[in-house]
This record gives C-alpha cells, sequence and structure tokens, in this order.
C-alpha cells in the first residue's frame, strides 16, 4: 500500500503571501490530521478532517485553514504568511476511529520557509 | 489539559547495546492511547510501538519494548541490540478522545558503532 504523500516537499513564500499544501491519505483512510513542527514549539495540531468535515481543531489562528475532498485528499491553507510559519508541515493519516486512539501515518511533510 | 514530558533531550548507546528513553504524561481521559515515534534525519515519522491504555501487558515490537505504569503515568521505551539505523529523534506521544495527537519535545537518540 502506498503511503502518505505531500505535496510539495519545500516550499519559499514571502511574507503576505498565502499557500496550499496537499496531502494525499493512505488508500482507505478516511482521517487526514495536520501538524506544525517548528524548533521552537515542536509539534502542535492543527486540525482533523473526517468525511469532508473538519472534526477537531488546535489553537492556530484563522489564517491556518483546511479541507477534504470526497476522496478523502486533504489541502492546507495558509493565508498573509508570517516569518513564524516557516516550519515543517506534516499531515497523517488514519483509517478514521474517534478520538486520537487510531493509529496515524505520517507523510515526508512539507518545508515551508517564509521569507 | 493533556501533556507529555520527555526529561532527556538527548541520549547515547553504543551499538548492540540497550537504552531506554523516559516519558511521563498527564491526562485526565480515561481511554487512551500512547505512542513512540521515531523521526530520522530524513524527517519521515515512523511509528515505533503503541500501547492501549486498558491493556495491562506491555507492548512489544522486535526489539523495541515499553514500560507503561499507568498510575505513575509512565510509558518508557527500551531498545534492545541497537543499530545505527535506530538513531533518529524519538517523541513520546499522547492520543486521547479529541482526535489529535500530543507529542513530547523528543529525545535525540545517537548510536556509537
Amino acid at each position: 500500500k502506498a503511503g502518505v504523500t505531500q505535496t510539495p516537499r519545500y516550499l519559499i513564500k514571502t511574507r503576505g503571501q498565502q499557500v496550499t499544501l496537499s496531502c494525499s491519505p493512505i488508500s482507505g483512510h478516511r482521517s487526514v490530521s495536520w501538524y506544525q513542527q517548528t524548533p521552537g514549539q515542536g509539534l502542535q495540531f492543527l486540525f482533523e478532517y473526517f468525511s469532508e468535515t473538519q472534526r477537531n481543531k488546535g489553537n492556530f489562528p484563522g489564517r491556518f485553514s483546511g479541507r477534504q475532498f470526497s476522496n478523502s485528499r486533504s489541502e492546507m491553507n495558509v493565508s498573509t504568511l508570517e516569518l513564524g510559519d516557516s516550519a515543517l508541515y506534516l499531515c497523517a493519516s488514519s483509517g478514521g476511529l474517534v478520538g486520537g486512539t487510531d493509529t496515524q501515518y505520517f507523510g515526508p511533510g512539507t518545508r515551508l520557509t517564509v521569507l | 489539559a493533556q501533556t507529555v514530558t520527555q526529561s532527556q533531550p538527548e541520549m547515547s548507546v553504543q551499538e548492540a547495546e540497550t537504552v531506554t528513553l523516559s516519558c511521563t504524561y498527564d491526562t485526565s481521559e480515561s481511554d487512551y492511547y500512547l505512542f513512540w515515534y521515531k523521526q530520522p534525519p530524513s524527517r519521515q515519522m515512523i511509528l515505533v510501538i503503541r500501547q492501549e491504555a486498558y491493556k495491562q501487558q506491555n507492548a512489544t515490537e522486535n526489539r523495541f519494548s515499553v514500560n507503561f505504569q499507568k498510575a505513575a503515568k509512565s510509558f518508557s521505551l527500551k531498545i534492545s541490540d541497537s543499530q545505527l539505523g535506530d538513531a533518529a529523534m524519538y517523541f513520546c506521544v499522547n492520543g486521547g478522545s479529541q482526535g489529535n495527537l500530543i507529542f513530547g519535545k523528543g529525545t535525540k537518540l545517537s548510536v556509537k558503532p
């Protein structure tokens, strides 16, 4: 089975721009979660989508948004980029059992650099 | 609030030796899972092992095993017969009913040949 894929792998943007990251889950998985990883804050949960609905959300500003399509693929958007948004963005998929008890499988991440 | 604490930022082990990584957590939930993930320099997050909180038996996965002490909220990872490929950042993770994973800060493991 193919793993979780994320595109693009690397991005360089400037402050004020917006960016869209994409994630394709493992075939059959219906839940997609997004995490931000930075040296200072570590790994932080952004949001989770299940069956095209946001099921859970972390403590991030409204500039961070996402969506999920009928084929379970998910996109994450960040508007009005700030320097502090530079991070590795990880996507994880799971079968979709309620709660964090389901094992999540991670993609390779998208490295976003904001200049 | 759920928290996960890894008190060892860095550890080192000789190849073929055994090493134990420590983790404590705090949660108010009764139904939760615990995981260890590793992140090698490639940055790919890889599941190492998982433990269901309702199970008393400690999980094992080949050379990896855990010591789960529920009352003490402790969840350590033991790596036996360490290999060079085990060198990575190891994260202790708590998964609860809210659908998100809570990560510790990580322990960087070096393996010396």
